[in-house]
């Protein structure tokens, strides 16, 4: 059983720059969610695919983000233009559809560093 | 989704059992307790949920008051690497839309030997 991974695990990257992540769910899996954490705060919800539809974006997703699930598999987080206050961790999370314990699975996360 | 109270930090010794509190005063009637954890450096983990029932499996056991305003998550044996921060949410569970997780601040245990 493998869970869902996320690439790379760190990320150090100049202010400015664009960076790209990556997230492969537990396959099955439709659903699909984006969070990040800041150092001291539990998880804030960014985005939300299901299959390969965005359906929900938080206002924390300023138009410097964006992701896409093309295939309603894997999904990528990109982000332009690199500002200081964007280093955090980054989680993605997956979920089957229905059922029961209707629970979101996490990866190990993205650690971003703008320097 | 109802708003939920926890203790900053507590402290546990190692084989004892842990007992953490979450406080949601205004949960509605269909709306489920849920906890998860983060282990330092990894993502949040899934323990157990309940909607008024008490529940256990292998991980845990939650024990909700029979007004259902607050809840406690029992880890019966802790050990060292129970040390993490436990997150307590509430929120409706089976509909459709995004079901995001909204998380506090949660409650830092950290398990002495």
């Amino acid at each position: 059983d493998t869970g869902v991974s996320q690439n790379p695990r760190h990320k150090i990257t100049k202010r400015g720059q664009n960076v790209t992540f990556r997230c492969d769910p537990i396959s099955e899996h439709n659903r699909l969610y984006w969070y990040r954490q800041t150092l001291g705060q539990g998880p804030e919800f960014l985005t939300y695919f299901q299959n390969e539809a965005q359906l929900e974006k938080s206002r924390l997703l300023s138009d410097r983000f964006s992701a896409e699930r093309p295939k309603g598999s894997f999904s990528t987080l990109e982000i332009q233009r690199t500002e200081q206050g964007d280093s955090a961790m980054y989680l993605c999370a997956s979920r089957p559809s229905g059922g029961a314990p209707d629970t979101q699975y996490f990866g190990p996360g993205t650690r971003l560093t703008v320097l | 989704d109802a708003k939920t109270t926890q203790p900053p930090s507590m402290d546990c010794a190692e084989g004892r059992a842990a007992n953490l509190p979450c406080n949601h005063s205004t949960i509605s009637g269909n709306e489920y307790v849920y906890w998860y954890r983060q282990i330092h450096s990894q993502g949040p983990q899934y323990i157990i949920h309940g909607l008024k029932n008490n529940e256990t499996n292998e991980m845990a056991s939650l024990i909700i008051t029979e007004d259902r305003k607050s809840s406690t998550l029992i880890l019966p044996h802790a050990t060292l690497r129970d040390t993490a921060v436990y997150y307590c949410i509430v929120r409706v569970a089976g509909m459709q839309g995004a079901q995001k997780l909204v998380f506090g601040q949660g409650t830092r245990l950290t398990i002495n030997p």
